[in-house]
Formats: structure tokens, C-alpha cells, sequence
């Protein structure tokens, strides 16, 4: 069956440490988005990419970094930098781009915790 | 500006009752999508409808409908006879050039 894999469900960061979540779809999309979910605050848009090796700044990239070397994966990693961690990570693709009116299909989350 | 708002956190019901979930949204522009998308305790959000902004028709599928008035602004979305297994967390989503969603309404429905 098609769709997105995220790993791991649950990860723990110690300060000062960089974290990478994983995503990989087998949907054949070219895009691919990092969301971060909070509770009562809906989903915030941190990075996304409409095609391999290109990506841009969402509404709340800072303290992230992102790579798309690959069309199926789309990994993120939670910097140092970042100092409010903790929350609920989804990833999701889509056939179209940003903006268009394709439906987006979601993985089923990352909860990161701070140590 | 736009903007989603769900004003309702948190709704519970008991099975079999009827619960209307709200959304209403803000934009300015003429032509946007909306979306409602279901997330159960699994975490992953699944995709329940989609509406283009010239298409006001109210839709319904077996005990979901929903209801789409530009006047109002408003996209509600309605359950029908609720069972256990709707209990989720409801998002409502305005698309222009980018996805804004609402903060999300979360369903309890009680056997």
C-alpha cells in the first residue's frame, strides 16, 4: 500500500542536541511538507519542498534544517537552536504543489520530547 | 489576511446524537479551496472533503455533510447518528497560495 512512513514514534532529545526525523513516501509526489502540531494550535507549516534538492522556509523554520536528496524522503532535523522542541511532527505529501488544490497525505507523527 | 477559525475546542456527545463541527474562515480573495481533514488518536490526518470556492453545493456522504455559505463565511461540517469511532481531531483548512489551518476541534463521543 502507498503512503508515508515516519519513524521514530516517540524520540527524546538531551539539550544541545540535534535530532533527525525521518519521512518517506512511496506516493510518487513531488512535494513534500514538515508540519508542527501544538495543542488548540492547528498545524504550522515549517519547511517544504516542491522538488528534489529545492526546499523553502515555511512559517516557522527557525531551528530546523531539512534535505531532499532523494524524491521519496524528506528528513528533518530539530537543531540545538530550537528551543521549544517538544510537540507533535507531521509529515505529508502531495501530487501538486503549495498552493494548488491537491489533498495532502500525512504520516502518522513524530512526538518529540526534551529530556 | 486569511485566517481559520474553529471557535469550538472541544465537543462532547453521546452516541447517536447529531454534532455539527464549525469553520468559519477569512480571505479576500475570490477563488480558494477548503478542506476538512480527520485526525484520530493514530495521529495521521486523513483527508475528508474538498470545496472550491464556486461550488456552494452542499455535500453529504453516508452520515457526514457539509455545509459551504460564502455569505457566512462558514464551512460546517455535520455528523450524523455520531458512533464511537468519529471520535478525532476535526481540522478545517483554507488553501490559497498556501494551507492555513484552523486550530482544530476535538470530538468525544461517548457510547
Amino acid at each position: 500500500d502507498g503512503g508515508i512512513t515516519q519513524s521514530p514514534k516517540y524520540l527524546f532529545r538531551k539539550e544541545g542536541q540535534n535530532v533527525t526525523l525521518s519521512c518517506e513516501q512511496n506516493l510518487n509526489h513531488d512535494a513534500m511538507y514538515w508540519y508542527r502540531q501544538d495543542p488548540g494550535q492547528g498545524l504550522r507549516l515549517i519547511y517544504y519542498s516542491q522538488i528534489v534538492n529545492d526546499f523553502q522556509k515555511g512559517d516557522i523554520a527557525e531551528g530546523y534544517s531539512v534535505s531532499r536528496e532523494k524524491k521519496e524522503s524528506f528528513p528533518l532535523t530539530v537543531t540545538s537552536a530550537q528551543k521549544n522542541p517538544t510537540a507533535f511532527y507531521l509529515c505529508a505529501s502531495s501530487k501538486g504543489g503549495r498552493g494548488t488544490n491537491e489533498k495532502l497525505f500525512f504520516g502518522s507523527g513524530t512526538q518529540l520530547s526534551v529530556l | 489576511a486569511q485566517k481559520v477559525t474553529q471557535a469550538q475546542t472541544e465537543i462532547s456527545v453521546v452516541e447517536k446524537e447529531d454534532v455539527t463541527l464549525d469553520c468559519v474562515y477569512e480571505t479576500r480573495d475570490t477563488t480558494y479551496y477548503l478542506f476538512w481533514y480527520k485526525q484520530p488518536p493514530s495521529g495521521e490526518l486523513v483527508f475528508l472533503i474538498r470545496r472550491n470556492s464556486f461550488d456552494e453545493q452542499n455535500e453529504i456522504s453516508g452520515r457526514y455533510s457539509w455545509n459551504f455559505q460564502k455569505s457566512t463565511s462558514s464551512f460546517n461540517f455535520t455528523i450524523t447518528a455520531s458512533q464511537v469511532v468519529d471520535s478525532a481531531v476535526y481540522f478545517c483548512a483554507l488553501i490559497r497560495d498556501k494551507v492555513i489551518f484552523g486550530p482544530g476541534t476535538s470530538l468525544s463521543v461517548i457510547p
